[in-house]
């Protein structure tokens, strides 16, 4: 079965630092998401992206993320300069209409020191 | 806004024995209501939906029931068995919009033999 592919599996950065997480999504799927899960906590919806823009995003996507689709295949997110809050499981879905099943990646436990 | 509720875990239990897995919802209108399972190392998988008040999701031996009138979508199975060991996530995503899900926190089965 198809499946999204994430990495790295782990990420350590320091605090401040630029980071990018990578997602490949299923390939014939248009729809693409990020979401994170802080330790104990709920999954949380970051972006939703589709034809080459961001559809919705939630209020935890302030101006240090952005998201890119460079080359047709991957799908990144990227955070300017990491705080600490950051740390957290990032996992990236792909879906290929608005239905409801979405096919999620493994997750990037990102961890900010 | 909405929001989902989940049985805290984590919960073990022994191989064959009765599993229900909480959850119950807030949200307006009829959402379409889903749960999620993430095996170690793995992605979440959508395990089994229900769009509509009293449908019944099944799926691998697992049921859900939507109850509008509880606002509820507990997770049952008859018989587990030890490859069940994962975590759990009940997920709503609101009607008439392909908008993101919104997800519980999450439970943690453990299966013994």
């Amino acid at each position: 079965e198809p499946e999204v592919t994430q990495t790295p599996s782990h990420q350590v950065t320091q605090m401040g630092q630029e980071v990018i997480l990578r997602c490949v999504p299923i390939s014939n799927h248009l729809y693409f998401y990020w979401y994170r899960q802080i330790l104990g906590q709920k999954v949380e919806f970051l972006v939703s992206f589709y034809n080459n823009e961001i559809s919705e995003k939630s209020e935890i996507f302030d101006d240090q993320f952005s998201v890119e689709r460079p080359d047709g295949s991957n799908f990144t997110l990227k955070i300017r300069s990491t705080k600490l809050e950051d740390s957290a499981m990032y996992f990236c879905a792909s879906g290929i209409t608005l239905s409801e099943k979405l096919f999620f990646g493994s997750g990037t436990q990102l961890s900010v020191l | 806004g909405d929001s989902v509720t989940q049985m805290e875990g984590p919960v073990t239990l022994s191989e064959e024995a009765f599993l229900t897995i909480n959850c119950t919802y807030t949200a307006t209108g009829y959402p379409s209501l889903f749960w999620y399972v993430q095996y170690p190392g793995e992605g979440l998988q959508l395990l089994l939906k229900a769009t509509k008040a009293d449908d019944k999701g099944s799926n691998k031996g697992f049921e859900a029931t939507y109850r509008k009138e509880t606002t509820s979508f507990h997770l049952e199975k008859g018989s587990v068995q030890v490859s069940d060991s994962a975590v759990y996530f009940c997920a709503l995503r609101p009607s008439g919009s392909a908008r993101q899900l919104t997800f519980g926190s999450g439970t943690q089965l453990t299966v013994l033999p």
